[in-house]
């Protein structure tokens, strides 16, 4: 196991495009994170699944980022129509139950909207 | 209101013990504290985790007071390897809080 994969590394899309993201986690993490960081700031998160059942999603996520886990593997986020402030690396991670907050992160997709 | 407050940035020598403090009055009561070091381009990377007093693992140690409200990361001999930013990762404002990273700090370790 290579620990924590994201795919594209890198993405370049025009404003009012939809993108989408996905990210294999640890294959025996039961846990899997959507972060969002901006430069110089801390990651932001944005969403959690446990298994295929996502549990948690911030207040100030947008209704444009949906996140699938469809068979508690893979993950994928989606965000439609993009806008310029959507512009920031995306960071996805994976843990087991036990590991509480000691997450393993992928390199991240950063994505720039021009 | 900063929900977490970390230095910005500091400076050290090689061989030098760094302490970092995170402060974060309103966290949750029933929560852990995570650190996590970042190099550029890369995803953060866990260093240690703790509830209350002291934890310590092989790269770091965890100081935290009764009251919580703040947490103190120690690396114990810093090398320039070490050069990175430090998060905090803290639950803020009860159980059904949101969990938030820090500002970071930028540590900077010079020969």
């Amino acid at each position: 196991d290579t620990g924590v994969s994201q795919d594209p590394r890198h993405k370049i899309t025009k404003r009012g495009q939809n993108v989408t993201f996905r990210c294999d986690p640890i294959s025996e993490h039961n846990r899997l994170y959507w972060y969002r960081q901006t430069l110089g700031q801390g990651p932001e998160f944005l969403t959690y699944f446990q298994n295929e059942a996502q549990l948690e999603k911030s207040r100030l996520l947008s209704d444009r980022f949906s996140a699938e886990r469809p068979k508690g593997s893979f993950s994928t986020l989606e965000i439609q129509r993009t806008e310029q402030g959507d512009s920031a690396m995306y960071l996805c991670a994976s843990s087991l139950s036990i590991d509480n907050y000691g997450y393993t992160f992928g390199s991240g997709t950063r994505l720039t909207v021009v | 209101l900063a929900k977490t407050t970390q230095p910005i940035s500091m400076d050290s020598y090689e061989g030098q013990e760094v302490n970092i403090t995170c402060s974060h009055n309103n966290i949750a009561t029933n929560d852990y504290i995570t650190w996590y070091q970042q190099f550029p381009s890369q995803g953060p990377r866990f260093i240690i985790q703790g509830y209350k007093t002291k934890v310590t693992n092989e790269v770091a140690s965890l100081f935290i007071p009764a009251d919580r409200k703040s947490s103190t990361l120690s690396l114990p001999r810093v090398s320039l390897s070490d050069t990175a930013v430090y998060y905090c990762l803290v639950r803020i404002g009860g159980s059904q809080g949101n969990l938030i990273f820090g500002k970071g700090t930028k540590l900077s370790v010079k020969p």
